[in-house]
């Protein structure tokens, strides 16, 4: 059974980076066709897809968050980091890891992490 | 990026009822669709990907449907655990953007 668990500052000062690390047991991140993924959630409301890493490198970020993220993976510790630069108040959330699943052709999230609540405040 | 939009925002029903939430996507996706049930302080939980494939341990009570622009998801008998948020997603593109959510409380 693959599980994922975030960890990292439950608490970022604003203008400062933000930084994720979630760690997959149970399987490796390496094997298999999957999507490493970032999803965050503002409380009360809905679900906004941060970006995603292959086992490769390969990178797809949402373009309103863009300028702003980077995904990257280590292989070594099955683990792959979220790091969000310039935070504002408005970055406040809780943020969910997940693998997608690449199935043929079709893109779902199979398994996620439990959340970790990241709040942006001086 | 595709905009999704579901309806209703939220229901209200009893234990047995049948149940449709609809979601609609801006552009056509195909079959690119997936459904996700999400209680309060928990993550997400995937129910049906490419529009109408049940995931492995999830009930057969739930159903999905639709193609292209318009789709449906279905709880036959609605049960007192699938009292949740229901959220569509789309995975044609990205930002895989989701729906708004349909929050389904007891009547």
């Amino acid at each position: 059974q693959v599980q994922l668990q975030e960890s990292g500052p439950g608490l970022v000062k604003p203008s400062q980076t933000l930084s994720l690390t979630c760690t997959v047991s149970g399987g490796s991140i390496s094997s298999g066709s999957y999507y490493w993924s970032w999803i965050r959630q503002p409380a009360g409301k809905g679900l906004e897809w941060i970006g995603r890493i292959y086992t490769s490198g390969s990178t797809n970020y949402n373009p309103s968050l863009k300028s702003r993220v980077t995904i990257s993976v280590d292989t070594s510790k099955n683990q792959f980091s979220l790091k969000l630069s310039s935070v504002t108040a408005a970055d406040t959330a809780v943020y969910y890891c997940a693998r997608c699943r690449y199935s043929y052709g079709r893109l779902y999230f199979d398994y996620w992490g439990q959340g970790t609540l990241v709040t942006v405040s001086s | 990026d595709i905009q999704m939009t579901q309806s209703p925002s939220s229901l209200s029903a009893s234990v047995g009822d049948r149940v449709t939430i609809t979601c609609r996507a801006s552009q056509s996706i195909s079959s690119y669709l997936n459904w996700y049930q999400q209680k309060p302080g928990k993550a997400p939980k995937l129910l049906i990907y490419a529009a109408s494939s049940l995931q492995s341990g999830v009930p057969s009570r739930f159903s999905g449907s639709g193609s292209g622009t318009d789709f449906t998801l279905t709880i036959s008998s609605l049960q007192p655990e699938d009292f949740a948020t229901y959220y569509c997603q789309q995975s044609y593109s990205t930002p895989g953007t989701f729906g708004p959510g349909t929050k389904v409380d007891i009547k």
